[in-house]
């Protein structure tokens, strides 16, 4: 298994411009997220989705935009970029998330993309 | 106030030291904690997974969990350069929404 995927690694976007993050998973997974990590800022989830076809709102999507029609992808679009998205994305996926308890919550996380914006 | 806290260091420790990297939070609600480590330029990886009061252990790994304090604790006995890394606590809020809330994350460096 190679786990969960992104592309690309680094990206530098002009602004104003648009891109495409790519994530996919091969765990058969559900439940799939995307995070922006900052410096000394932790994780703030952007957006996640339960299935393919059912995506929803996270602490920060603001400026992005989700999809999801399969079980493996889940790709993030930035359609104008800002100086503000300059961040490291992540994508990361889990069997199930709630408080079963069972540890089936635990994501796993993608290597990240590196994107800075000018 | 935030809902998860966490000092955000840099800690540097001399290998062998035994490590104490701590979060506190303020939703008395949360049942589920998490410890993540993240290497440089990689993604976080699960580290320990507990979800009541106590102790749980797992080799040199320790979480320590007081609910009635609102505050989770990792240490790290016999530390090694290895785990230089930045450590990120975890909780999941209630109501199943999809949600994990991190902490700032500690960098931990351990020197040999």
């Amino acid at each position: 298994n190679a786990g969960v995927t992104q592309t690309p690694k680094f990206r530098i976007l002009k602004i104003g411009q648009s891109m495409t993050l790519q994530c996919t998973q091969d765990m058969n997974h559900n439940y799939m997220y995307w995070y922006r990590q900052d410096p000394g800022m932790g994780l703030k989830l952007i957006y996640y989705s339960v299935g393919a076809g059912i995506t929803d709102k996270g602490e920060v999507p603001n400026g992005y935009n989700v999809s999801r029609s399969t079980t493996e992808d889940f790709p993030l679009r930035l359609e104008l970029a800002a100086p503000s998205q300059t961040s490291v994305y992540f994508c990361a996926s889990s069997y199930s998330f709630g408080t079963s308890g069972g540890g089936q919550e635990t994501q796993y996380f993608g290597p990240g993309t590196r994107l800075l914006v000018l | 106030q935030k809902e998860v806290e966490q000092d955000p260091g840099p800690l540097s420790v001399p290998e062998g030291a035994i490590v104490s990297l701590n979060c506190t939070y303020s939703n008395s609600a949360f049942q589920y904690f998490m410890w993540y480590r993240q290497y440089s330029r990689k993604g976080p990886e699960l580290l320990m997974y507990t979800y009541s009061s106590g102790n749980k252990e797992d080799g040199r790994f320790t979480a320590q969990v007081d609910k009635s304090s609102k505050y989770i604790s990792l240490f790290i006995r016999d530390s090694q350069p290895s785990d230089s890394a930045t450590y990120l606590c975890a909780m999941i809020p209630p109501g199943n929404t999809g949600k994990l809330i991190f902490g700032q994350g500690t960098t931990l460096q351990v020197k040999p």
